[in-house]
This record gives structure tokens, sequence and C-alpha cells, in this order.
């Protein structure tokens, strides 16, 4: 199984806020990012945090990170249906920074 | 600017048959190249990992071999296809150095077993 945790499925009524959570393994990950994948296609990346922030945002987006609990969010505001999609979180650990995946959150946006 | 390309795009192939799904990369050098596979539903689960030419890590025991003949090119291949092996086959890249980059992904082969 992936050493990267996360929920498996969330909905949420447009317009509200959805929040995505992930456990990651490695403390050394310098990096922690967000990819968004649509159906039928590759991955995007969506964001990213650097490890020594506690958070970013990037207008409707915002990346919580509790280096402490290795614990990584994503709260997208204002939720639209174009927003339906599989979020995965990564990390790249040393010593290779191999970039590792979650198992994908599978966000479904209803009116 | 970078490219990456991923070919086929679908592929329906027998139980038994050879596999060759190829990788390819424009614009950069020396890239860290990645195989994923995404089974039925979900997951995204990391088969090889490259960060030179032959230099290929497995992460997982299977019927699947990865190569790496050039610089920008990632093929994988299998002798014999099992059903199991279907699945959303995605190549990636990201520059190699210090994991603090975004990876670029094909836009994936789906491969069915029959």
């Amino acid at each position: 199984g992936e050493d990267v945790e996360q929920s498996l499925f969330l909905s949420v009524r447009e317009g509200d806020s959805s929040v995505i959570n992930c456990t990651y393994t490695d403390s050394s990950s310098t990096y922690l990012y967000w990819y968004k994948q649509e159906p039928g296609a590759g991955l995007q990346l969506l964001t990213y945090i650097f490890s020594n922030m506690d958070m970013k945002q990037d207008q409707r987006l915002t990346v919580l990170l509790n280096k402490k609990d290795k614990h990584l969010s994503l709260r997208i505001a204002d939720t639209q249906t174009g927003d339906s999609a599989i979020y995965f979180c990564a990390e790249t650990p040393l010593p290779d920074y191999k970039l590792s995946f979650g198992a994908g959150t599978t966000v479904t946006v209803r009116a | 600017s970078q490219t990456i390309h991923q070919w086929p795009a679908t592929l329906v192939q027998p139980v038994g048959s050879p596999l060759s799904l190829e990788c390819t990369v424009e614009g950069t050098s020396n890239p860290n190249l990645y195989w994923y596979r995404q089974a039925a539903g979900r997951g995204l689960q990391l088969l090889f990992y490259s960060v030179g030419i032959g230099q290929i890590s497995s992460e997982v025991p299977q019927n699947l071999s990865a190569s790496r003949p050039q610089d920008r090119q990632f093929i994988l291949s299998s002798k014999k296809l099992l059903l199991s092996d279907s699945g959303f086959y995605l190549c990636a890249w990201q520059s190699g150095g210090q994991g603090n980059t975004e990876a670029f992904f094909g836009q994936g082969t789906r491969l069915t077993v029959v």
C-alpha cells in the first residue's frame, strides 16, 4: 500500500469549502505537493509547500502543514463543479527525492 | 519549453502478449523519469524510477520491466501480459536534483488486457 495516506472520498456542495487531508511519511521531505487529476487525464500540479512553512495561500487554495504530525491539508474555497477530480498529495523524501503519491481523494461537487 | 510524449493513448492486448509503452521528454536534460500505474478506480503506484541512462529502480515486484536507453526515453515493457496488468499507466519527468521541482505527466496509456 501507499506510504502517504489520504481519505478516499469527499462530497461537497457547490459554493462550500473542501478540505482534503493527507499524512505523509518522511520528515526529510523538503517539498510537499498537491496534484489534481481530471477524468482520463494525467496529473497536474496544483500547489506545493516548502517544509519550513506552515501555510501557503494561492487564490482559492490554502495549504496547511503540520510538520510535527506530518499532516498536510488542502482547502478549496468556494468549490465549483470544475473542482471535481482526484487530488493527490505527494512527497519527495531523502535520499533520492523519489516522488511518492498518496492513493488520492476523489472529490465530488454536487449542486 | 519542455514537453512529454507518451504513447499509445489506449491499448487492448491479449493475455500472454508482449507490451512496450514509450515515453519521451523534450526540452530538458538528465531528468528523473517515472512510470506509475493507476488501477481501475484510483491509487497511483510507483512502478519504476530512473535518475539516469541505464539506471532503473524497481519499486514493486511484478510482471513488468523498464529501460532507459537514452537520456530522455523511458520504456515500459512486459514479455507476457497478465490480466492484472490492466490499468492506466502514467509517465512523468522531474528535473534531477533536490526534489523541489514540479513533476510533469504524460496523458497516460489506458491498457486493457483481455
